[in-house]
This record gives C-alpha cells, structure tokens and sequence, in this order.
C-alpha cells in the first residue's frame, strides 16, 4: 500500500517569492505521482505528474516538481507566486504497472497556500 | 467538454436517511471513479469503473453504500441509513484511459445531521 505525507498543512507567502510544497511518500513498489490543484470554489486539477523518463516535471504556469527515488520525494516548486496561485495543493501517489496511471489515487491531506499581496 | 458534473452539490438529510448522488462523467470517457473527503483530509477513493464494470471496492465502502453505473455512462451512488460519520463531500472523476488525468466535478457535500 502506498502513502502520501505534506508535511505542511498551510503555507503563507509573499507575492513574487518563491515556493515549496513537500509531498513524500511511502510505497514497496514502484510508483506514479501527481499533483493536483484545487482553488476557491472549483475541483481538483491535475497539475503536473511524473510517469517514468526526466525527474523534472513542469507545469504549464510555472510549476515543476522533481521526482526523488532516493528520498522518496515529490517536492512541488515555483519561483515566484502570484496571488492567483492561491489555493489547496494535493500530492497523489498511484502504484506503477502495465496499465499505471490514475487508478486509486492515493492523496495526502493537502497543503494550503496563501499568495499575499 | 462539458466538464464532470455532480448532481446535487449540497445535500442534507436526517440520520438514518437514504442519498443518492449523480455523476454525469466526460462523455467519451470510459473510466469512472468516486472519493471522499472528509475536512482536512485529501480525497479517498472509494470505488471506480471501466464501463459498467465496477472493478474494485475501498474498505472504506461498508454494506451502506452501493454505485452503479448501469449504461456505462452516468453513475449514482447511494447511501442507505446515513450516519453522521457520512457527513463529507463527495467527488466523481473520470478518465479517457488508464494513464491519463482524472478530471474531477465539483463534489456533492453531504451534511448529516
């Protein structure tokens, strides 16, 4: 079975400041990860994932996330926030196979961020 | 791409009450998936289809509830006898393929009281 840890609940900065959002998980086998995005008053979107190939993913507004076997660890970045990036980020695990892919996501408990002006 | 549609998105019933939520997925989508999220917590899965095949059960789906998705397009889940322990939202996604996003409604909350 797999497990997902954000080790921070909430996370508040300043416009223009750079971000990081912590995913970890916990799997015996090899494993998918995704990051999902939900803002105010809307569903959950698929951010960016990691499949197999480069350990850097990238986002279409600026995000990327680094996939590291090592330290089992999926963390989220960007650069420089912009206040629209407000909302609840959610990092996913799902277990690695022939089919793979998003079948019975695993989340973990989400992590809230904050863009201040 | 009309998007993932859930039906109601806000329900509150009595305890000991039945439910049932509606989820309309993207219409050539084949795969069909229901979680729950209870405060604080992320999204559980709770069961999902290919077609109108349910494939496989969480634990967390006790003798109470029970999906269908009779046609292979719409799905209803059910809850019979709610309990305020059911009090969450509820969330439909679906997908082309196996490898490819979910795409998630906008959740039906529900409130036991």
């Amino acid at each position: 079975a797999q497990s997902v840890t954000q080790l921070d609940s909430q996370v508040p900065v300043f416009e223009e400041a750079p971000v990081e959002l912590r995913c970890n998980y916990s799997s015996s086998v090899s494993v998918y990860l995704f990051w999902y995005v939900q803002y105010p008053n809307q569903g959950l979107q698929l951010l960016l994932k990691y499949l197999s190939g480069s350990t850097l993913v990238e986002s279409i507004n600026g995000f990327e996330a680094e996939f590291n076997k090592s330290q089992t660890s999926f963390h989220l970045r960007k650069p420089s926030v912009h206040i629209s990036d407000t909302a609840e980020y959610f990092c996913a695990v799902s277990e690695a196979g022939a089919q793979g892919g998003s079948e019975k996501l695993v989340f973990g408990k989400g992590t809230k961020l904050t863009v201040n002006p | 791409d009309t998007g993932v549609s859930q039906d109601p998105r806000h329900k509150i019933t009595k305890r000991g009450q039945n439910v049932t939520f509606r989820c309309d997925p993207i219409s050539e989508h084949n795969r069909l998936y229901w979680y729950r999220q209870t405060l604080g917590q992320g999204p559980e899965f709770l069961t999902y289809f290919q077609n109108e095949a349910q494939l496989e059960k969480s634990r967390l789906l006790s003798d109470r509830f029970s999906a269908e998705r009779p046609k292979g397009s719409f799905s209803t889940l059910e809850i019979q006898r709610t309990e305020q322990g059911d009090s969450a939202m509820y969330l439909c996604a679906s997908s082309l393929t196996p490898n490819s996003p979910l795409h998630f409604g906008n959740g039906t909350r529900l409130t036991v009281t």
